[in-house]
């Protein structure tokens, strides 16, 4: 079975453009994650989304982050005005129904801001 | 709040050594998941194992074994018989009850040498 898909696997903008960063969760999982990986700051959480509930945005660094999961699958991270500090690996990951279950995490998107 | 502390940033070993991954934790809650999650060259989080707060069990896969002890909050990780293939870095994570997002550990680089 398909495991969680990102697209795009790298990405390199100039500081100030806006950047879209997509999520594909395993099928049929309703929960699904956004972290961050970045060599001063380790994994951090950005963003959670189950169901149809308000998602949880408690770890968005600043107002420039923002994300959306349409029809309870694909998710999309956008990033405006991008500022080299963006720089990171960005991870997604995707949970199934039941509160205790594992996390999997996708492949990743390396974003690099020149 | 939530913490997990893997004071080992670094390990090298030979190839056929054991070696432990040490992970102490600090939560206020009752019931929480532990988890340990491996990272190889590739980059893509893999997951290894889940343990819950109320089950001490200590669990053995093939040449991975997992000891946790609530006495101590620590989920110390072993691997006997190491191979070059482990050659990782390994993340301890926690999740508590009721909270959605994974707090990380900042990670322990596993290198085995042949």
């Amino acid at each position: 079975g398909a495991g969680v898909s990102q697209s795009p696997s790298n990405k390199v903008t100039e500081k100030g453009k806006d950047v879209e960063l997509r999520c594909d969760p395993i099928s049929g999982h309703t929960a699904l994650y956004w972290y961050r990986q970045s060599l001063g700051q380790g994994l951090e959480f950005l963003i959670y989304f189950q169901g149809n509930s308000a998602p949880d945005k408690s770890g968005l660094p600043s107002d420039r982050f923002s994300a959306e999961r349409t029809g309870g699958s694909v998710s999309t991270l956008t990033i405006q005005r991008t500022q080299q500090e963006d720089s990171a690996v960005y991870l997604c990951a995707s949970r199934g129904r039941l509160s205790y279950n594992e996390q999997f995490f996708g492949p990743g998107t390396r974003l690099t801001v020149l | 709040a939530q913490k997990v502390t893997q004071a080992q940033t670094e390990i090298s070993v030979v190839e056929k050594e054991d070696v432990t991954l040490d992970c102490v934790y600090e939560t206020r809650d009752t019931t929480y998941y532990l988890f340990w999650y491996k990272q190889p060259p590739s980059g893509e989080l893999v997951f290894l194992i889940r343990r819950n707060s109320f089950d001490e069990q200590n669990e053995i896969s093939g040449r991975y074994s997992w000891n946790f002890q609530k006495s101590t909050s620590s989920f110390n990780f072993t691997i006997t018989a190491s191979q070059v293939v482990d050659s990782a870095v390994y993340f301890c994570a926690l999740r508590a009850e009721g909270a959605q997002k994974l707090v990380f550990g900042q990670g322990t680089r596993l290198t085995i040498n042949p």
